[in-house]
């Protein structure tokens, strides 16, 4: 497709509960990054992709957090046993190349609120 | 190291101009400015390189200093579409990371 994906757009769960996140890159893609942004502007890295592979997941609090992205399948990112801390809005982007000096296309967000 | 926008929130009346400010205390290697409306994802507007480059698109453009520690976005004769919160991030090994954000207000 030519627009990131994601869904689904709003997520509720109580606290200790699962959250399961999706994202469809644009189709050529072979980047994927995952953001997290909290108290409506910060934003932290998560994790990145180079197709099926971990590029950088300097920012992923590991304890709780994966992320997969497996061939013909959209990418994914599960919280386990969620934290009210964890409520924010989940942004995926998407890029042709890794490399510095390339657009990010961001997928519109899934608000996830940890009840 | 996370880049430094100022300021940190601006209101214009429409017509008028405005410069969001990012910096850093090291040389970056590339600046990327966004713009995200509230609820919606950041919009990219473009992405600089090299040290003293210019570029711009209508009646936004932007500037990266010399020493590459300084990259300006100029906003002239604003529209209500302007209105927004404006991010610049630096990336660093693929990764972008945001400034703190410039919440941008035009009024009628």
């Amino acid at each position: 497709g030519e627009e990131v994906a994601q869904t689904p757009k709003h997520l509720v769960r109580g606290e200790g509960q699962k959250a399961k996140l999706y994202c469809a890159p644009i189709k050529g893609h072979s980047y994927v990054f995952w953001y997290q942004q909290v108290l409506k502007n910060e934003f932290k890295f998560l994790i990145s992709f180079q197709n099926e592979n971990v590029f950088d997941e300097t920012g992923m609090p590991k304890e709780r957090f994966s992320a997969k992205c497996l061939p013909n399948s959209p990418c994914s990112l599960e919280i386990q046993a969620t934290k009210l801390e964890d409520s924010a809005v989940y942004f995926c982007a998407s890029s042709p190349r890794g490399d510095p000096g390339y657009e990010q296309y961001f997928g519109p967000g899934t608000r996830l609120t940890v009840t | 190291q996370q880049p430094v926008q100022s300021p940190q929130a601006v209101i214009l009346r429409e017509g008028e101009d405005a410069v969001i400010n990012c910096s850093s205390s090291k040389a970056l290697y590339s600046v990327h400015w966004y713009r995200q409306k509230h609820g919606e994802a950041p919009v990219f507007l473009m992405i600089l390189l090299k040290g003293g480059e210019q570029k711009g698109h209508d009646k936004i453009s932007a500037s990266f200093n010399e020493k590459k520690q300084q990259s300006s976005l100029y906003l002239t004769a604003s529209q209500l579409s302007y209105s927004g919160t404006y991010f610049c991030g630096t990336d660093q090994g693929g990764k972008l990371i945001f400034g703190q954000g410039t919440e941008l207000s035009v009024k009628p």
